[in-house]
């Protein structure tokens, strides 16, 4: 079947604006993760959901920071009033269950490359 | 000290060598321990996981965990120039559902 897609691919926007990144995960999958990865470095997780349940934001950097998935399948995550320092590739990935201690192979979308001007 | 340390590399060693990296993590509790690999410009993708200590072997691969160290590592046998690429060590964090990945160590094996 298809695996992880997010939208856009990329997204150019100016400081202030708001911006949504929408990941659809692998059809079934129960765990959805987004992670921010710059360059040369490893994924920095921002978020873990079960099902629509948001079970860890522990990783969002700042308020500005959110994320839902209310029917737990597409999530989004939304950064407002954008920052240069926000400019990235974010990530999501999703896994077939959900507990703690996950241990099923986490499989990733292609990334949206976030530019910040 | 990082939550996963990797040394950046980058790496290098001939076709048909043995490629050692080596990753090192805080948490204690942690009870499981994954490598991915990551070609540049593309998104990591699974090639072990290990949650006992002792080693694990998958092919060409062998993940080897010591939980009384903090430490896990992966060698790669019979490096090929396909197996150039970013090798991400990753660790569940212990009673969370927290992933945390390593800056990640660059392999390049030379033909």
């Amino acid at each position: 079947g298809a695996g992880v897609s997010q939208s856009p691919r990329y997204k150019v926007t100016k400081r202030g604006q708001d911006v949504a990144l929408r990941c659809d995960p692998i059809s079934g999958h129960v765990s959805l993760y987004w992670y921010r990865q710059a360059l040369g470095q490893g994924p920095e997780f921002l978020t873990y959901f079960n099902y629509e349940a948001q079970q860890d934001k522990s990783g969002l950097p700042n308020d500005r920071f959110s994320a839902e998935r209310p029917e737990g399948s597409i999530s989004t995550l939304t950064i407002q009033r954008t920052e240069q320092r926000d400019s990235a590739m974010y990530r999501c990935a999703s896994t077939w269950t959900a507990r703690a201690d996950n241990t099923d192979t986490q499989y990733f979308g292609p990334g949206t490359r976030l530019t910040v001007l | 000290q990082k939550e996963v340390e990797q040394n950046s590399g980058p790496l290098s060693v001939p076709e048909g060598a043995i490629a050692s990296l080596n990753c090192t993590y805080s948490d204690r509790g942690s009870q499981s321990f994954f490598w991915y690999r990551q070609y540049s410009g593309k998104s990591p993708e699974l090639i072990m996981s290990i949650y006992s200590n002792g080693d694990k072997e998958d092919g060409r691969f062998t993940a080897q965990l010591n939980k009384a160290s903090q430490y896990v590592s992966l060698l790669i046998r019979d490096s090929q120039p396909s197996d150039s690429a970013t090798y991400l060590c990753a660790v569940n964090w212990a009673g969370g559902f927290k992933t945390i990945f390593g800056a990640g160590t660059r392999l390049f094996v030379k033909a």
